[in-house]
């Protein structure tokens, strides 16, 4: 059984777009967060959710916006789709905001 | 403000080379430390991470990393590497308090066999 689950695998879309990346744990874990990662490798923490709060949220533009209908899913909406938007987006969720992160396999989007 | 750095970018060795593999942070509080691994096209999966007690960790796939607190290090070892070695290693540190989790910027292996 997969423990984080992310879909799509991978998203190819055209520039002004609206798409959404759905996340799911099975885990029972209490946080979630959603990463990006660029072409470089380098991974960025965007956003994090416990118990339905959004508890770090660090500079990415409000075209992002995450949105957690329970405490098992995380989706990631993403209004008006950049070529900068192109990367890899990682779902993870922890028991608790300072323990183990757990990393779905990812979504490749590319923005066209 | 709080960073981890790994100043190791690319990585190349042969089979049965020793690894050593950088990371330093900077936190002033207490601390949980993390090594995460990325093989090609994969999501990244935990080696092994330090919360307290031995500084000395093991982790999976003869991995080890040693938690040096006056330095804040926390850098990466592994006696001999194979070819299936080859990936992307991540240092994360996470405040006790658990609002905030960094990754360093990676550290890419590459193992020839």
């Amino acid at each position: 059984d997969t423990a984080v689950s992310q879909t799509p695998k991978y998203l190819v879309t055209q520039m002004g777009n609206d798409k959404s990346i759905k996340c799911e744990q099975n885990l029972g874990h209490d946080t979630m967060y959603w990463y990006k990662q660029d072409s470089k490798k380098f991974l960025k923490i965007m956003f994090s959710y416990n118990n339905k709060e959004l508890i770090i949220n660090e500079t990415v533009p409000n075209r992002f916006s995450p949105k957690s209908p329970d405490k098992a899913h995380l989706n990631l909406h993403i209004n008006s789709l950049e070529l900068g938007d192109s990367a890899v987006y990682f779902c993870a969720s922890s028991q608790f905001s300072s323990e183990t992160q757990y990393f779905g396999p990812g979504t490749r989007l590319l923005v066209l | 403000a709080q960073s981890v750095s790994q100043h190791n970018h690319h990585v190349i060795l042969s089979e049965a080379a020793s690894l050593e593999l950088g990371c330093n942070y900077s936190y002033g509080g207490t601390v949980n430390l993390f090594w995460y691994v990325q093989y090609p096209g994969q999501h990244l999966q935990l080696l092994l991470k330090y919360f307290s007690g031995d500084p000395l960790v093991k982790g999976i796939k003869g991995f080890e990393a040693e938690f040096i607190k006056s330095k804040f290090s926390f850098n990466l070892r592994k006696p001999s590497v194979q070819w299936s070695d080859t990936a992307e290693y991540f240092c994360a540190v996470n405040s006790r308090t658990g609002n905030q989790f960094y990754f360093g910027t990676g550290t890419s292996l590459t193992v020839i066999p």
